[in-house]
């Protein structure tokens, strides 16, 4: 147990759908990313919060839509995605001080769209 | 891209060797860390490494650390089956957009029993 925690932990949606993948941390951390991991590909970063003020966008496709309501939460909302967009997509916690940015992942969403 | 690199992409041991990775990155860094993940699942923290740091160890891990050649070795002794994963470094910059975080390609380990 990390201390982050998504959900779903696996998700299965037509390309029509609209979803939303969450993570929660409880770590007081104030920084929280999102990662796209697909097979025999890099992880590839999507987001950046610092104090709910994002800070990052790795030029991400629209149809991808973070939300951070506040430094505990991060959401990312799904709409008209492709099969492409199938992946393991991992969020992750840190303090911003550099000497403590160690990242904390969660166990990372599956995702398939059909 | 500013992301490391792994070398080899893939590693088969027997238990009981040593496994050795490694890392080459690109920009100037504050730290450089190193994750493993087992199949499917998030990354776990192993070890941080200062850039005014050459060596570190942390039980069965020894990481080195070369800035002039910006490159990074991590060495797992005496392997065992459950070291099966895969290890990613990760870079940390301190950037005038804040923290930049770089992970590499990683490499796969698998130790045989």
């Amino acid at each position: 147990e990390t201390g982050v925690t998504q959900t779903p932990r696996h998700l299965v949606m037509g390309m029509t759908n609209k979803k939303s993948l969450k993570c929660e941390q409880h770590l007081g951390h104030n920084a929280m990313y999102w990662y796209k991991q697909s097979a025999k590909k890099p992880l590839e970063l999507m987001f950046v919060y610092n104090f709910k003020e994002q800070t990052e966008n790795n030029s991400v496709p629209s149809r991808f839509s973070p939300e951070c309501p506040n430094s505990s939460h991060l959401f990312l909302h799904l709409h008209t995605l492709q099969p492409e967009d199938s992946a393991l997509y991992l969020c992750a916690s840190s303090q911003t001080n550099i000497a403590k940015n160690i990242q904390y992942f969660g166990a990372g969403t599956r995702l398939s769209v059909l | 891209s500013q992301q490391g690199e792994e070398d080899p992409q893939a590693l088969s041991i027997q238990e009981g060797e040593n496994a050795t990775m490694n890392c080459s990155y690109k920009t100037s860094i504050n730290n450089l860390q190193w994750y493993r993940q087992n199949s499917g699942r998030g990354l776990v923290h192993l070890i941080l490494i200062r850039s005014n740091e050459r060596e570190k160890h942390s039980g069965r891990l020894r990481v080195t650390l070369d800035t002039s050649k910006k490159s990074s070795s991590l060495l797992i002794t005496a392997s065992r089956a459950a070291d099966t994963a895969s290890y990613f470094c990760a870079t940390n910059s301190l950037t005038n957009t804040g923290n930049q975080f770089y992970f590499g390609t990683g490499t796969s380990l698998t130790v045989i029993p």
